[in-house]
């Protein structure tokens, strides 16, 4: 199964921009990036998802590198709501394999 | 709209017992997953399926876990003679169809074995 590296923890400022990256170099050209966020005794919520341009939705924005093999989720403006664990994924024909993801810490 | 629903919420077996999870997908979704995790770690797929079809168990331990979908009413994931390893938070997630649909999650099932 293709995999992704995620950093293990990010912390941001409230109200400050948060770009959390994903490594995905052996993609395949079928995957899709699919991002989730889980908030603690929750299950995982969809964030966003993309497989060549980038994406925007009221949550976040999704920006894919040129070669697929690295995307960055960006949350515009973070809320202490915001803080969650983030898994990057890769989709494809049903099995999804969910990392350790990054854990998002944001200070007032 | 309802969501993901998986019940119970919270379930305590003793060793040796069996342990019944139900899932019951969005309305208008086919396909189901189940996920296991333990504490402090990511979700670890189980096993695929669509109505009445398993499409891929490979993250299913061999023996002791089985998963059913059937045309009628919700997904089941079944543990028999549990031991404390199984303990664990199992979710459940539907979607529209495979590959590039997102899942929906439930809250999932906390699983206790005493």
């Amino acid at each position: 199964d293709a995999k992704t590296t995620q950093p293990n923890s990010m912390e941001s400022n409230e109200e400050e921009p948060v770009h959390l990256p994903c490594n995905h170099s052996t993609i395949s050209g079928t995957d899709y990036i699919h991002w989730y966020r889980q908030l603690p005794s929750q299950g995982p919520e969809y964030v966003i998802h993309g497989l060549t341009s980038n994406v925007n939705n009221r949550m976040a924005s999704l920006a894919i590198a040129e070669d697929r093999k690295s995307s960055t989720l960006i949350l515009h403006r973070a809320t202490l709501r915001d803080a969650a664990v983030y898994y990057c994924i890769l989709a494809n024909a049903g099995k999804s394999t969910f990392g350790d993801g990054t854990t998002l810490t944001v200070k007032p | 709209n309802a969501g993901v629903m998986q019940n119970p919420r919270h379930l305590v077996r003793r060793r040796g017992q069996e342990a019944r999870l139900r899932c019951s997908p969005m309305k208008g979704h086919s396909h189901v997953y189940w996920y296991r995790q333990l504490p402090e770690e990511g979700l670890k797929f189980m096993v695929y399926l669509q109505k009445e079809n398993i499409i891929d168990e490979s993250g299913m331990p061999k023996e002791r876990f089985s998963a059913e979908f059937p045309k009628e009413g919700p997904s089941i994931l079944r543990i028999q003679q549990v031991v404390r390893g199984d303990s664990a938070a199992y979710f459940c997630a539907s979607s529209p169809g495979q590959g590039q649909q997102p899942q929906h999650f439930g809250d999932g099932t906390r699983l206790s074995i005493l």
